[in-house]
């Protein structure tokens, strides 16, 4: 596609429910990435995959989130038992490659749990 | 810890005023830094740096970046209501391809 893309733009979800995120990235992209953004903040980086293989998980917040990227493409990133303090806005970035490329965002998830 | 800190963190202009903003970064064998600006939607990418010393420049915004002090600037020119965004800098740590955000400066260009 043009862009990258994600969906969906809104979640409003009830505590304890599961979520799940789906970044679509700019094709032929090697590298996602995905961010959490809080308002008034820059975003923070949760994880991040070259092809399929997740590289670097150590921004995920607890055990209660993981993120996959099973064909190299698309990646989904899960949020199980959700808690109010998981609202945020959820960034998904992709890069040419692995390494000193540029990231392209995402218009980013605004998930609320309530 | 790696650290990123921009400065000011909002500053209000009128149009055609020239800005600087400023990016300080301390980080474990520096890389690259990025410039990008948020309006309402996706941060858009500006700039990539990575040498010291080499001005990069689209229209009338530009960046620098200065590896011994540990810092980047970006400046707009006769800015515009349409500059009206956050910028947000990234710096990358080498070894890990993780980019650390600042939490960005607001600006806003009045008419």
């Amino acid at each position: 596609g043009a862009g990258v893309s994600q969906s969906p733009r809104y979640k409003v979800t009830k505590r304890g429910q599961d979520v799940a995120l789906r970044c679509d990235p700019i094709s032929g992209h090697v590298s996602l990435y995905w961010y959490r953004q809080a308002l008034g903040q820059g975003p923070e980086f949760l994880t991040y995959f070259n092809y399929e293989a997740q590289q670097d998980k150590s921004g995920l917040p607890n055990d209660r989130f993981s993120a996959e990227r099973p064909e190299g493409s698309i990646s989904t990133l899960t949020i199980q038992r959700t808690e109010q303090r998981d609202s945020a806005m959820y960034r998904c970035a992709s890069s040419h490659r692995q390494g000193t490329y540029e990231q392209y965002f995402g218009p980013g998830t605004r998930l609320t749990v309530t | 810890e790696d650290k990123v800190v921009q400065s000011p963190l909002s500053l209000v202009v009128h149009e055609g005023d020239t800005v600087t903003l400023n990016c300080s970064y301390e980080v474990t064998n520096f890389r690259s830094l990025l410039w990008y600006k948020q309006e309402k939607k996706a941060p858009t990418f500006l700039f990539m740096l990575t040498s010291s010393g080499i001005e990069k420049k689209s229209g009338r915004l530009s960046s620098i970046l200065d590896k011994k002090e540990l810092f980047s600037i970006l400046n707009i020119t006769a800015t515009q209501t349409g500059d009206s965004a956050v910028y947000l800098c990234a710096v990358e740590a080498s070894g890990t391809y993780k980019y650390i955000f600042g939490t960005g400066t607001r600006l806003k260009v009045l008419a």
